[in-house]
């Protein structure tokens, strides 16, 4: 069973940074790429970033493009995501996703999420 | 970026109602498509890919279909348990968007 958990969200200040990490069981963590997905309080869900299997190649929604930087240890089963520079609007529910191939793309599995609120 | 526009936003119908949700994409995104449902305080969960396949283990009352721009998605028989949001999300091209979401209610 694909199981992913999300830890290491909590209240900071604007300004601030937070690492997030997402620990995956249940499936072959090296060989899939992975994502993050964030839902701010009430609204819909908004893709972050994205990581190939490998590490090799990364993307990022241009909201986040220089303050978020995704990464994996596959050693570990562990992706990452280091959040720098954080604003108000970055207040959401992050969730980790697992995609179906080796390349960047949509989600099969999501873990449960990790609640950042980002405020003074 | 790929706009994704769904409709209606909310919806409320009875037990036993078909139930569609429309989602129009800006551009061509050939059959690149999902929908996921998302309960209230849950995450999202797959239920349908690559437009209309559906996900294993979900119930045949879910169904999808569509390509290019229009892409519709159907509750053939609306169940007590299907109260939840439901998205569409492109994936033809990144970054992959959303489409605002509908709110399916029992009436």
């Amino acid at each position: 069973e694909v199981q992913l958990l999300e830890s290491g969200g909590g209240l900071v200040q604007p300004g601030g940074s937070l690492r997030l990490s997402c620990a995956a069981s249940g499936f072959t963590f090296r060989n899939y790429a992975m994502s993050w997905v964030r839902q701010a309080p009430g609204k819909g869900l908004e893709w972050v970033s994205g990581i190939s299997s490998g590490g090799g190649v990364t993307y990022y929604a241009d909201s986040v493009k220089g303050r978020f930087t995704i990464s994996r240890d596959d050693s570990k089963n562990t992706l990452f995501l280091q959040m720098n520079s954080l604003r108000v609007e970055d207040t959401a529910v992050y969730y980790c996703a697992k995609n179906p191939s080796v390349s960047v793309g949509p989600s099969d599995y999501w873990g449960q999420g990790t609640l950042v609120t980002v405020s003074s | 970026d790929i706009q994704m526009t769904q409709s209606p936003s909310s919806l409320s119908a009875s037990v036993g109602d078909r139930v569609t949700i429309t989602c129009q994409a800006s551009q061509d995104i050939s059959n690149y498509l999902n929908w996921y449902q998302q309960k209230p305080g849950k995450a999202p969960n797959l239920l349908i890919f690559h437009a209309s396949n559906l996900e294993t283990g979900v119930p045949s009352r879910f169904s999808g279909s569509g390509s290019g721009t229009h892409f519709s998605f159907t509750i053939s028989s609306l169940q007590p348990e299907d109260i939840a949001t439901y998205y569409c999300q492109q994936y033809d091209n990144l970054p992959l968007t959303f489409g605002g979401g509908t709110k399916v209610e029992i009436k």
